[in-house]
């Protein structure tokens, strides 16, 4: 299997800063990886996928970059709504699997 | 409008089958695998397996053993089978449509269900 890893697991920013996230893949998954967003109580919902792509009705202050087996996730300007738990996911190679989470908190 | 609704049993017991179905509303069932993801506080988000409009399933090798999905494409529900449960089985279950082509991402989800395994 895949694992996937995140950093940091958490962070708390203030609204306006730019938040990065990232991702690990233990082999080599190309630019197979989504990232999704996840409020509390509710289902996770896909924010960028194929590493790069803005999935549509999404704000342009998110965005994601990567290939191979490192990946970044940025929030360019944090916003309160962006209080939330973020995942990546690759779909290289079944099982999918999904990283940890990083949950988002304002400062 | 796509919309995924779950519905099945929340509270079982050691031993006891778990059976969860997903209703899907929307153009199209076919091309799309549907898929079963389960979270926990301590694994994370899980994926169980997925099934196609025509049957073809992918299981999760963990789980494979005690895992069957079924689909029944007049009504457009699918639907998961989990046999003998244990306390680690408990957990949030989503459905999901894996949206593949051009773009593979899980496009739909969904309410969830908290299923606890306790006796």
């Amino acid at each position: 299997d895949i694992q996937m890893t995140q950093s940091p697991s958490s962070l708390s920013s203030s609204v306006g800063d730019r938040v990065t996230v990232t991702c690990q893949a233990s082999g080599d998954i190309s630019d197979n990886l989504n990232w999704y967003r996840q409020k509390p109580g509710k289902a996770p919902e896909v924010l960028i996928y194929d590493a790069s792509n803005l999935e549509m009705g999404v704000p342009s202050r998110f965005s994601g970059s990567g290939f191979g087996t490192h990946f970044t996730f940025t929030i360019s300007s944090l916003q309160a709504d962006d209080i939330a738990t973020y995942y990546c996911q690759q779909y290289d190679s079944l099982p999918y699997t999904f990283g940890p989470g990083t949950k988002v908190e304002i400062k | 409008q796509v919309q995924l609704q779950q519905w099945g049993a929340g509270l079982l017991k050691p031993s006891e089958t778990l059976s969860l179905t997903c209703g899907f509303s929307g153009r199209s069932f076919s091309g799309y695998y549907w898929t079963w993801i389960r979270q926990t506080p301590g694994k994370g988000l899980e994926w169980i397996g997925d099934i196609n409009h025509s049957g073809s399933t992918n299981y999760n090798p963990s789980l494979k053993s005690r895992v069957t999905m079924s689909i029944d494409t007049p009504k457009n529900q699918f639907s998961l089978k989990l046999t003998s449960v244990t306390a680690a089985d408990t957990a949030v279950y989503f459905c999901a449509r894996l949206h593949g082509g051009d773009s593979t991402k899980y496009d739909y989800w969904g309410q969830g269900t908290q299923v606890t395994v306790s006796s």
